[in-house]
């Protein structure tokens, strides 16, 4: 069974950096196209950085150069690190498993809640 | 970048109604649409991958349609446990844009 589970979240300081972790079960994370997608409270959904199975990597332009994904293979994980970080920052993050030849996002994981606030 | 655009943003339907909610996008993106829904609290979850293909495990009353810049999410009977929100999602370009969302609520 695929899972997704984040973790990281909380509260941050304007300014400040956060790494956000996605542990992956039942695939392999290295093989596949991963993503994080971002919801700010009460919002819509906004895909934030993409990694694929080559290693290439995107980002949204309202993040970069401030957050880098990454992969550790050893620990099946994906990560989010996020640095300069801003209150338009604040929002749920969800890990993303995006699967077959229509690059749907498959399987989600619960999110995580980032909060940027003094 | 591709703008995706629903409408309506919001609607109020009974149950067993047919419900239908559009997406345009800003250029011709062949058939990388697909459709989530989400509930209060939960990620989202696929509905429709490529315009028209239902999701394994996604009732048969879920139906997409379209092509090019404008498509289509049909349900065709409302169901308690279809009061969510939808979104559709481009996946033409690297960084899939998603649709503003369409709120569907109980009249």
């Amino acid at each position: 069974e695929v899972q997704l589970v984040e973790s990281g979240g909380g509260l941050i300081q304007p300014g400040g950096s956060l790494r956000l972790s996605c542990a992956a079960s039942g695939f392999i994370v290295s093989s596949n196209y991963m993503s994080w997608v971002r919801q700010a409270p009460g919002k819509g959904l906004e895909w934030v950085s993409v990694i694929y199975s080559g290693g290439s990597t995107y980002y949204a332009d309202s993040v970069k150069g401030r957050f880098t994904i990454s992969r550790d293979n050893s620990k099946n994980t994906l990560h989010l690190q996020m640095n300069s970080l801003r209150a338009e920052d604040t929002a749920v993050y969800y890990c993303a498993r995006v699967t077959g030849g229509s690059n749907a996002v498959g399987y989600w994981g619960q999110g995580t809640l980032v909060t940027v606030s003094s | 970048d591709i703008q995706m655009t629903q409408s309506p943003s919001s609607l109020s339907a009974s149950l067993g109604d047919r419900v239908t909610i559009t997406c345009r996008a800003s250029q011709s993106i062949s058939t990388y649409l697909n459709w989530y829904q989400q509930k209060v609290g939960k990620a989202p979850k696929l509905l429709i991958y490529a315009a028209s293909s239902l999701q394994r495990g996604v009732p048969s009353r879920f139906s997409g349609s379209g092509s090019g810049t404008d498509f289509t999410l049909t349900i065709s009977s409302l169901q308690p446990e279809d009061f969510a929100t939808y979104y559709c999602q481009q996946s033409y370009s690297t960084l899939g844009t998603f649709g503003q969302g369409t709120k569907v609520e109980i009249k």
